[in-house]
């Protein structure tokens, strides 16, 4: 079945740091793929997308490429700051059917001052 | 919108009590989802709903485990009896058909049996 595997936290790091969360998947199709942030006491939200090979998603300093030749969808931001400290999940969604979204097991960020 | 609206926020209960969860899925969502968040498994599906029909339970970890939706805008997840392995975060969250995947989470129920 489909699976994502991400690097083991926590992950620190001091302000202004570059960040890079490894995440690799399995899937029998062409999956979309997806990082979501979760701050402390919240939900998840989602922070990025990319739906097919090449696909570059961005936001808020954040990027992933989707690389169908490596199957890596690998999160990163050239100067993380403080409040960047969250927990970021990778997940894919196997457009073959469902939808329905497998989720990485979620890699703790903290950055210090 | 005011997003996916869960309570309670946090419940205290001793073993063998029953637990209920509920959930308001954002209007016009036809998918809803209920997930539980552990630091040991980290996040797992446990059942989702599509039009209000349960349609995916095998997350669901045993009997004592039950979700209902009764109409388009309210779900419940209840736990009888509980115990304390059920303690966690749970989490709802809805989506809709089509092209746009994304999942909307609610802020969790932190539950901590005693």
């Amino acid at each position: 079945g489909d699976s994502v595997t991400q690097m083991e936290g926590p992950v620190t790091l001091s302000e202004e740091a570059f960040l890079t969360i490894n995440c690799t998947y399995t899937a029998t199709g062409y999956p979309s793929l997806f990082w979501y942030v979760q701050y402390p006491g919240e939900g998840l939200q989602l922070l990025l997308k990319a739906t097919k090979a090449d696909d570059k998603g961005s936001n808020k300093g954040f990027e992933a490429t989707y690389r169908k030749e490596t199957t890596s969808f690998h999160l990163e931001k050239g100067s993380v700051q403080v409040s960047d400290s969250a927990v970021y999940s990778c997940a894919l969604s196997d457009r073959r059917g469902s939808y329905i979204p497998t989720f990485g097991r979620g890699t703790s960020l903290i950055v210090h001052p | 919108d005011a997003g996916v609206i869960q309570s309670p926020r946090h419940e205290v209960t001793e073993m063998g009590q029953e637990v209920t969860l509920r959930c308001k899925p954002i209007s016009g969502h036809d998918y809803l989802f209920w997930y539980r968040q552990t630091m040991m498994r980290g996040l797992e599906l446990l059942i989702y709903f599509n039009n209000n029909v349960p349609i995916d339970d095998s997350g669901m970890p045993e009997d004592r485990f039950s979700a209902k939706m009764p109409n388009a805008s309210f779900s419940t997840l209840k736990i009888q009896p509980s115990e304390p392995r059920d303690s966690a975060v749970y989490f709802c969250a809805s989506s809709t058909t089509g092209v746009e995947e994304t999942q909307y989470f609610g802020p969790g129920t932190r539950l901590l049996v005693l």
